[in-house]
Formats: C-alpha cells, sequence, structure tokens
C-alpha cells in the first residue's frame, strides 16, 4: 500500500519560474515530512524537512507547505534553475520509519 | 569522513547466489537504514539499526535477506539464494540519534540477478 503518493511523475518550468511539487500522504500519524532530490547515479540528497507542528518551512529557494487537514505538502522552488532539474521524492515518518513517495522527475528549460 | 560509503557499486550475479553489500556510514551518525529502489519507484524501507541493535524489519525482508551492524559501525547486507526479482539499488542512509532526522544516503549498490 502506497502511503506517500506523488502523482504528477514529471514537470517542466522555465528557468526564473516557480517550481511546485506535490505529494500526498495517507497515514496520520505522520509527523515529519522530508524532501529530497536525486541525480542519476547517486542517492538522494536532503532538501529539506518540515513537522507536523508546522504549516511551512523555507530555506533560500526551497519552500515547503504542510496542509494537515488534507494531508498535503508541497515543495516550492523559486526562482527554478537549470541545475534543479532531478528527481524529487517526499518522504513521511511516524518515527522510526520512512516511507518515500514515487518520484517527480523535474526539468528546469533554460 | 565526507559521507555514506557504499561497495560495491554494482553486482552482477546469477539467480541462486548469494551476495553480500557493506555500507559505512557517516560516523558520528547512530543510525543506520537499508532501502531497496525499483526503477520508477522510490526508496522501500527494508531494516534500520540504531548503534548495533537492529530494532525494525519491513515485511518486504523474507528470511533470504540478512543485516548486520557489528560494533554499530558499518553494516552488512546480505542475499541469500539470489532470485531475478531481487534486482535493484540497494541503499544505504545514516542519521544522527534524534526522533526524527534527516538521512544521509550512499551512492547505492546497483544488483542484476541474471
Amino acid at each position: 500500500d502506497q502511503q506517500v503518493k506523488q502523482n504528477s511523475p514529471s514537470l517542466s518550468v522555465q528557468e526564473g519560474r516557480i517550481s511546485i511539487l506535490n505529494c500526498d500522504y495517507t497515514n496520520s500519524m505522520f509527523d515529519y515530512f522530508l524532501w529530497y532530490k536525486k541525480y542519476p547515479a547517486e542517492g538522494p540528497t536532503f532538501l529539506i524537512s518540515i513537522s507536523s507542528i508546522k504549516d511551512k518551512n523555507e530555506d533560500g529557494r526551497f519552500t515547503v507547505f504542510l496542509n494537515k487537514s488534507a494531508k498535503h505538502l508541497s515543495l516550492h522552488i523559486v526562482p527554478s534553475q537549470p541545475g534543479d532539474s532531478a528527481v524529487y521524492f517526499c518522504a513521511a515518518s511516524p518515527g522510526n520509519q520512512f516511507y518515500f513517495g514515487t518520484g517527480t522527475s523535474l526539468t528546469v528549460i533554460p | 569522513d565526507t559521507g555514506v560509503s557504499q561497495d560495491p557499486r554494482h553486482k552482477i550475479t546469477k539467480r541462486g547466489q548469494n551476495v553480500t553489500f557493506r555500507c559505512d556510514p557517516i560516523s558520528e551518525h547512530n543510525r543506520l537504514y537499508w532501502y531497496r529502489q525499483t526503477l520508477g519507484q522510490g526508496p522501500e524501507f527494508l531494516t534500520y539499526f540504531q548503534n548495533e541493535a537492529q530494532l525494525e524489519k519491513s515485511r518486504l525482508l523474507s528470511d533470504r535477506f540478512s543485516a548486520e551492524r557489528p560494533k554499530g559501525s558499518f553494516s552488512t547486507l546480505e542475499i541469500q539464494r539470489t532470485e531475478q526479482g531481487d534486482s535493484a539499488m540497494y541503499l544505504c542512509a545514516s542519521s544522527l540519534l534524534t526522533g526524527a532526522d534527516e538521512q544521509y544516503f550512499g551512492p547505492g549498490t546497483r544488483l542484476t540477478v541474471t
């Protein structure tokens, strides 16, 4: 059962514009959420996280929003840069175990 | 220490053979995780250690899979009697000992079972 879902397998955005990646989850016990970026032939790299007690966390160009009532989180990248082109995974945890979505491949067009 | 390392990076084996992978975490990290990732999927949790204790195992981890972390440092993942369905990327990650913390991933070991 897929407890974390990323329904958009791919996304293309013009350089300088906003990229919005979405993630939905089903388990109300999840209390910690993370976004990872993955380049080919490398392991995922941590980007940003958010605790369930917050609804927004910002780090430079990256902002994560959490809507607990909708069980939805999103990652905003502003402005998007060509180097942001990668696969983005969201992950959620109820404590010790992490559940990952299937990923969204972001392409930023110069 | 620059990050999590995994060895080998690639492994090709014949069905029925045993394989063993090694993971060296970031030195001060107490927690170590193993994941499996297949094409088009996100990493799937297999097991995790806190120091040398294996605290949780996924039901995905059949009896043919075993993991160890002697002395709470490096870890090994062994797959016995490999099957073609075991072909995947095996990822290791480590994190500090906190309730919830970002994990740092290694580059993975790609296993191909022929």
